[in-house]
């Protein structure tokens, strides 16, 4: 079966860097996504990997290893605002994505 | 519009009611999708539809049926609702359903089966 693994629940603290977990085991392999959801609102994109490495976009860097089946979102200079749930999401073989249950980020003074 | 919309924002419905959920994009996206998110579960794809008049059966189809008639909307109709049914459901949409085209929500529709 397919299947998206994520801690259900992180604590940090404001200002800190904080890395969120994702491995996976999906029929075939055409990308990985993070989403951000703050609660009771939709999910938005954060980032895109698809081949082996870090991506970096301000704030927020992605890393990515296939051979591993495993990928983690770096979140740096934490803000309150980053209070939110982080969902890890596999685009398989049919070109559908497999999400996690997320992870739920919660942001200390 | 800007975006996509869904409606209801959220009902309350009888089981045994029909239900149609409503999903309309103005981003010209050819592919749309419909999933449905679960407290503890990750989002599950109920139908998708890759381009105008064609439509997929998802991980969780039955007890749905969805139609696409152009490229603007995506309803979602719920024939016979049950209280599993109890969710709520994600429209998205991406310009196409490959690559790393990322997928744009709508607010969600918070739906109750009682």
């Amino acid at each position: 079966g397919q299947n998206i693994d994520q801690p259900t629940e992180m604590t940090a603290t404001e200002g800190a860097i904080v890395q969120i977990n994702c491995t996976y085991q999906t029929s075939g392999f055409n990308g990985l996504f993070w989403y951000q959801q703050h609660a009771g609102e939709a999910p938005t994109f954060l980032s895109y990997n698809v081949l082996d490495g870090l991506e970096e976009k301000g704030r927020f860097s992605s890393f990515l290893s296939r051979s591993k089946g495993y990928s983690y979102l770096l979140l740096k200079e934490l803000q309150m605002k980053d209070s939110a749930s982080y969902l890890c999401a596999v685009r398989d073989s049919n070109y559908q994505l497999i999400w996690g249950a997320g992870t739920k980020l919660i942001i200390k003074p | 519009i800007a975006g996509i919309t869904q409606a209801p924002t959220s009902q309350i419905l009888a089981a045994g009611r029909r239900m149609t959920l409503r999903c309309t994009q103005d981003m010209r996206h050819n592919a749309m999708y419909w999933y449905r998110q679960d407290l503890g579960l990750g989002l599950r794809l109920i139908h998708y539809s890759n381009t105008a008049g064609t439509t997929g059966k998802g991980e969780v189809p039955d007890g749905y049926s969805v139609s696409r008639a152009n490229t603007d909307d995506f309803p979602l109709t719920l024939a016979s609702a049950v209280p599993s049914q109890t969710s709520v459901y994600f429209c998205a949409s991406s310009k196409t359903g490959t690559g790393g085209d990322e997928q744009y929500f709508g607010p969600g529709t918070r739906l109750t089966v009682t």
